[in-house]
């Protein structure tokens, strides 16, 4: 099973539509980290998180963190075209030994015109 | 500005021609990643050094090595490329929980 969790896996909205992805981890969070990727391009970083209870937003994307349950939610309000994208949510993980950084399984987000 | 730089930027390889990516950083960040990412799918962690330290992941293929020559570079070995090694590579480095990324290289084998 992925340490880190992501749903949906995939989402086709209506542009002016409001959306929630949910990252869940197996393990205790050490922060939590959202990006945006557009087909074959780099990650663009969103959000940082790092607090249980944390809640940050940037233009119409609010990302929240609960520690307790060791899930984040990334929120769009009134998408637009321009949200299309791979969102993916990232944090640091203890493997055996050391700490290394993982992603989540990643959410495909279409918004129609 | 101080950055994470992989090069090249796409790369086509020969099915079974060994290939390497490279990395280099001006962060001297400590920590440095190499992710697999397939079409549709979220980056993969191939292995990470943690300075002079290597971790490999347990499903990391053996057809996949990397050296870290010093705290600015590290490079990726693909020893026999196969059609299914293609994908986007990501360099990352981190230092005390700040991670920044590589723009990737695009790996084609024919």
């Amino acid at each position: 099973s992925q340490e880190l969790e992501q749903s949906p896996q995939s989402l086709i909205v209506q542009e002016g539509k409001n959306l929630t992805i949910n990252c869940t981890s197996s393990k205790t969070l050490y922060g939590l980290y959202w990006y945006k990727q557009k087909y074959g391009e780099g990650l663009i970083f969103l959000m940082m998180l790092q607090k249980g209870g944390e809640e940050k937003s940037h233009e119409k994307i609010t990302a929240k963190l609960d520690e307790k349950k060791q899930q984040s939610s990334l929120h769009i309000t009134a998408s637009q075209p321009s949200h299309a994208g791979i969102y993916l949510c990232g944090s640091t993980m203890k493997g055996s030994g050391t700490y290394k950084y993982i992603f989540g399984t990643g959410t495909r987000l279409k918004v129609l015109a | 500005d101080a950055m994470v730089i992989q090069n090249p930027r796409y790369q086509v390889t020969q099915f079974g021609k060994p290939v390497t990516l490279s990395c280099s950083q001006t962060l001297n960040h400590n920590v440095m990643y190499w992710y697999q990412q397939k079409s549709s799918q979220a980056p993969k962690l191939l292995f990470h050094y943690y300075d002079k330290d290597f971790n490999n992941e347990a499903d990391t293929p053996d057809n996949f090595q990397s050296r870290r020559p010093n705290t600015s570079f590290c490079f990726l070995d693909i020893r026999s490329p196969g059609l299914g090694d293609a994908a986007m590579y990501l360099c990352a480095t981190s230092r005390s929980g700040g991670y920044t990324f590589g723009s990737g290289t695009r790996l084609t084998v024919v």
